[in-house]
């Protein structure tokens, strides 16, 4: 069965540092992957991609994740971090069996301190 | 900002009665899904769309909710009976069919 494994519900950080969110899939065939980020009382916003090509995708907001087949990770990354950037954070799969719907991790809280 | 556009934002109901919500796709998306996203932050699959053909829906839909994404209309969702595990946050979003989902702002469901 598909699934989507976020291991940290919470990270917590300071302004200026290395931020990496991690992410880790379960699909048998090539897997379509995605970052969402929902800020408090808002909807999701998409940040990025990986379908296929290069492992390192660039996304919005000066974010980037890198696929790795290897260890099925796609873990979500920034430098430096900013207060802005507190949100929640999903990573997600897409089911590529007809409905192509996202399976969706249970979510990162990332509290950036100024 | 979204070009997904839901209505209305908030929806409070009493237990027993009709809620309904509606969502315009962004222009020119032929696919459209609902999704129910609970306090726990949970997202759970409903429906989707390609047009006005569902593809796809889980069997809770099949009883209590209904949905449906008329040409020229907005796409809705009815819950014909609301309970108190329906309060939540449903979220509407549409694709171009290659993949990329891109929500709106949703309408966040109190049942009393």
């Amino acid at each position: 069965a598909q699934s989507v494994d976020q291991p940290d519900a919470h990270v917590t950080l300071y302004e200026g540092a290395s931020l990496e969110l991690r992410c880790s899939y379960s699909y048998s065939a090539a897997p379509y992957l995605f970052w969402y980020v929902q800020y408090p009382g808002q909807s999701l916003q998409f940040l990025l991609k990986y379908i296929t090509g290069d492992a390192v995708v660039k996304g919005t907001k000066g974010f980037e994740a890198e696929f790795r087949k290897s260890n099925s990770s796609f873990n979500l990354k920034k430098s430096p971090a900013h207060w802005s950037d507190s949100a929640k954070y999903f990573c997600a799969l897409v089911n590529q069996g007809g409905s192509a719907k996202l399976i969706f991790g249970e979510g990162t809280k990332l509290t950036v301190s100024s | 900002n979204s070009k997904v556009i839901q209505t209305p934002r908030y929806l409070v109901k009493g237990q027993g009665q009709k809620a309904k919500m509606r969502c315009i796709p962004e222009k020119g998306h032929p696919v459209v899904f609902w999704y129910q996203q609970n306090k726990n932050n949970e997202f759970k699959f409903l429906i989707n769309f390609q047009n006005q053909e569902v593809l796809q829906q889980i069997d809770m839909t099949e009883k209590r909710f209904s949905a449906e994404c008329p040409s020229n209309s907005p796409c809705s969702l009815e819950i014909q009976s609301s309970e108190a595990g329906d309060s939540a946050l449903y979220l509407c979003a549409s694709s171009r069919g290659q993949n990329t989902l891109y929500f709106g702002a949703g309408t966040r469901l109190s049942v009393l």
